[in-house]
């Protein structure tokens, strides 16, 4: 089973609108972190935003937050008012566990296009 | 500036040509890690680094080999490469402070292709 879920392949979304990019997740370890990167056509990947599963409150970064339901496993990525220059690939990731591997494990990723 | 460098950026090489790509990260890491990137895959780990002399294998480790002799370094070696192991690669390192929440730092990526 995928241990990261990303069910949009592309997006296409008028300039100015909010975005939601889904994730959702699948792990038993009580302790783990969910990450958001960006990786536009020049092909570097740019953190975004970070929660934590023990964080109470939703992560926020500038026009990024991230909607966690822990329940339904569930960290989705808003993009307020978005722009021209969010066109990218976005991509979920999730490290489990709070003494091991530090590893990601990445979701396929979502191509988003911001139309003007 | 605190950076993940990775050499060299493009390489077009011939099925087994033993070819090495090297990473080093200026932060004091301990963790470091190699992903390969494929069209409709994502990201997926090869081989990681907790700190020098400790290596163990990701989700794709076949065909790679990788050493950490020095905190800073972690090259990443194809003894034989075949057409398979065209694809977009990525070092990363983080520091290793479990329960806290870290990003991995990326390189630029190393775009291989192997004829």
């Amino acid at each position: 089973a995928q241990k990261i879920t990303q069910t949009q392949p592309g997006m296409f979304v008028q300039e100015k609108e909010a975005v939601t990019l889904d994730c959702t997740y699948d792990t038993s370890d009580p302790s783990y972190g969910l990450f958001w990167y960006k990786q536009p056509s020049s092909g570097e990947m740019i953190f975004l935003i970070y929660q934590g599963s023990y964080d109470q409150q939703n992560a926020t970064e500038g026009r990024y937050s991230l909607n966690f339901q822990k329940a339904r496993k569930s960290a989705n990525l808003v993009i307020s008012a978005s722009q021209l220059g969010d066109s990218a690939m976005y991509f979920c990731a999730m490290r489990e566990g709070g003494g091991g591997a530090d590893g990601l494990t990445f979701g396929k990723g979502t191509h988003l296009i911001i139309q003007p | 500036e605190a950076q993940v460098t990775q050499n060299p950026r493009y390489l077009i090489t011939v099925t087994g040509k033993k070819l090495t790509v090297t990473c080093s990260q200026n932060m004091n890491h301990e963790y470091m890690s190699w992903y390969r990137q494929d069209p409709g895959l994502g990201l997926r780990q090869i081989y990681y680094s907790m700190n020098v002399e400790v290596t163990d294998k990701g989700d794709v480790p076949e065909g790679y080999k990788v050493s950490r002799k020095e905190k800073r370094n972690f090259p990443l070696i194809l003894e034989s490469p075949s057409p398979n192991q065209t694809s977009l690669y990525f070092c990363a390192s983080s520091p290793h402070r479990p329960g806290q929440g870290y990003e991995q730092y990326f390189g630029p990526g190393t775009r291989l292709t192997v004829t």
